[in-house]
Formats: structure tokens, sequence, C-alpha cells
């Protein structure tokens, strides 16, 4: 059974700190993965798509990781501000072309001042 | 980045009464769009994928007959949720696919409380 695993669940983090949100997963056959930011009551944005072959991908304060091997992923946040606020989602597909989306339940990140 | 837009971004119904919502992406064609539900503190599930110009697939578990579909067009996608009822209340967001890597583009989501 495709699954994603994220963790922690929650965190709190000082404004200005940084910090590492972790995914793992067991999807097969892999096609890419995804690291969404989701406000609340918002739907998700994109903050990074990786395909087998990379390694880790930036996207402003926000860099992804990739370990294919160890099916592994992480995202670090720099600096973190007030707007960081929100759940971060990593999503894996399965299969080249595939729509189907195997979704991780989420880390809820709080920034305070 | 594509963007998805949805409409309402929140309503609420009395009980019985159906539901429009609509998904619309802005500026790109999307030939598949997908809807699903999120209830507070849940992840996303996936209700069901639209192709256009056909019906709709839905996941198991999804009543066709209570969550209709309809994707008449390229760049739009409506879910109406029908004779509604209080545990229909929840957060349902759709997707449009797009890209070289088929990405599904996120609308913001609609909060349907049914009282």
């Amino acid at each position: 059974k495709n699954q994603v695993e994220q963790s922690p669940q929650s965190l709190i983090i000082l404004e200005g700190k940084n910090c590492t949100l972790q995914c793992n997963y067991t999807v097969s056959p892999f096609s890419n993965l995804r690291w969404y930011k989701q406000d609340t009551g918002r739907g998700p944005v994109s903050l990074t798509i990786m395909t087998f072959s990379e390694n880790t991908k930036s996207n402003g304060r926000y860099t992804a990781t990739l370990d294919a091997d160890t099916k592994q992923s992480s995202l670090h946040i720099t600096a973190s501000q007030l707007s960081d606020s929100a759940s971060y989602i990593c999503v894996v597909s399965a299969g080249a072309g595939s729509y189907q989306l195997t979704f991780g339940k989420g880390t809820k990140l709080s920034v305070i001042p | 980045g594509a963007v998805v837009s949805q409409h309402p971004s929140w309503v609420i119904c009395k009980s019985g009464t159906s539901v429009k919502i609509e998904c619309r992406s802005l500026d790109f064609q999307a030939t598949t769009m997908f809807w699903y539900r999120q209830f507070p503190k849940q992840s996303l599930m996936l209700m069901a994928t639209s192709n256009e110009g056909s019906k709709a697939t839905y996941e198991q578990g999804v009543e066709k007959d209570k969550f209709l579909i309809n994707h008449a067009s390229l760049t739009l996608s409506t879910l109406t949720v029908t004779s509604a009822h209080p545990e229909d209340s929840s957060f349902y967001i759709c997707s449009a696919s797009g890209g070289p890597y088929n990405e599904q583009f996120f609308g913001p989501g609609t909060r349907l409380t049914v009282l």
C-alpha cells in the first residue's frame, strides 16, 4: 500500500530560526515528490517538485532534498518568518504520467515572534 | 504559475438543499480536474477525477449520485453536492492538471457548512 509519513506532526519555532521537516514514503513506482504549503482555509500551493534523479531543489528560503534510495525527503526552511506558519504537505506521485497522488498528513508549523 | 479558482469560497446551506461549486483553470487548459475533500486536521482525500467531456471516475466510497461532477469544458468543472447533510460539511478543493509533470494546481478551496 502506498503511504507517505511526515514528521513531526507539529512544530513551533521562533521567528528567524531554521527548521527541517521530514517525509518518508513507500510509493511504487515512484514518479515525483512534491512539497506543498497549505495555509489554514486555503488550497495547497506548490513549493517544489522533484523527480527520481534530483537530489535537491530550492525555492527561495525553502530547500527540499530527496534520497530515492532510502525513500526519504526533507524540506528545510531558512530564516523562518511569521508567514511561514502553515501546514506543509509531502505528496508523492506514482508512475510516469500518473495522476495518482499519495498525500502525507502534513506538518503544522507555527512560527512565533 | 498556473492559477485555479474556485467559487464560492464559502457557503452555508440548509440540510436537504443542493450546492454547486465551480472550479476554473484561469490561464491553462486542463483536460483533467480533480475534486478533494479535507476534514479538519486531515489530509486531502481524492473524491473523483474528471476528464473533459466524459463521466467522472469516483473513488471507492464516494457516492456518485450525491456528488455530481460535470466537466463541460477544458477550463471548468463543477461539483454539485445534492441533498446536503451536516456530515457533508467539509473543505472541498479542486485541482487541475497541466505542465510537463502533469502537476496538479490546486484551487483555494470552498468551505461548505450544512446546517
